[in-house]
């Protein structure tokens, strides 16, 4: 099964900071990656899929991009809207794995 | 609207079963493959099961193969979750998603059901 090591597990951030979060994956997976906000008592949205294809309605200060097997979901300016949990998915084969989670809180 | 609407939720004692139901509006069902997934209070995200759009295809996290069975009805524009064996460990909120193909997965979310296991 691909392992998909996501860091860091919790962050805090201040409002207009950059933040970034990473997902590893243990085996190639290609632009098969997606990223899933969660806000409190929420279902996951989707925001960013192919590894760097932006949801449509999503602001565009998210971006998603990727260097080798490191898979990046990056907030340019931080909004207390974007406090949320993130996830990241591998999609390429099954099982489908879930990062852990990042917990994104602020400072 | 895209609406993906769980139920079917509840408690139940370990060893027993229970169905899960997932009715699908605003977009041709049929046209789509559908995943469960699960998360346990305080949790991530666990992916259970994934069903292709004709149900040509059907796989399983290794933690629920052999007790869960997943399936639909595209006439019904439903999916399903057939739990059987009920452990404490099967205690999540499970939600179904939809996706078009592997590029391109789990663009809408139910709002889940809530599943626990206890005695």
């Amino acid at each position: 099964d691909i392992q998909m090591t996501q860091s860091p597990s919790s962050l805090s951030a201040s409002l207009g900071d950059r933040v970034t979060i990473t997902c590893r994956a243990s085996q190639d997976i290609g632009n098969y990656l997606t990223w899933f906000q969660q806000k409190p008592g929420k279902s996951p949205r989707r925001m960013i899929y192919g590894a760097t294809n932006l949801e449509d309605g999503v602001p565009s200060r998210f971006s998603g991009s990727r260097s080798g097997s490191d898979y990046s979901l990056t907030i340019s300016s931080l909004e207390s809207e974007d406090v949320a949990d993130y996830h990241c998915l591998q999609s390429i084969q099954y099982p489908y794995t879930f990062g852990a989670g990042t917990k994104l809180e602020l400072k | 609207e895209v609406q993906l609407v769980e139920s079917g939720g509840g408690l139940v004692q370990p060893g027993r079963s229970l169905k899960l139901s997932c009715l699908a509006s605003g977009f041709t069902f049929s046209n789509y493959g559908m995943n469960w997934i699960r998360q346990a209070p305080g949790k991530g995200l666990e992916w259970v099961a994934s069903i292709s759009s004709s149900s040509s295809y059907i796989y399983y996290a290794d933690t629920v193969k052999g007790r869960f069975t997943i399936s639909r009805d595209n006439a019904k524009n439903t999916l399903y979750l057939q739990m059987t064996s009920l452990r404490s460990e099967d205690t999540a909120l499970y939600y179904c998603a939809r996706h078009l193909y592997r590029g391109n997965v789990m663009d809408a979310w139910g709002q889940g059901a809530s599943v626990t296991v206890s005695s």
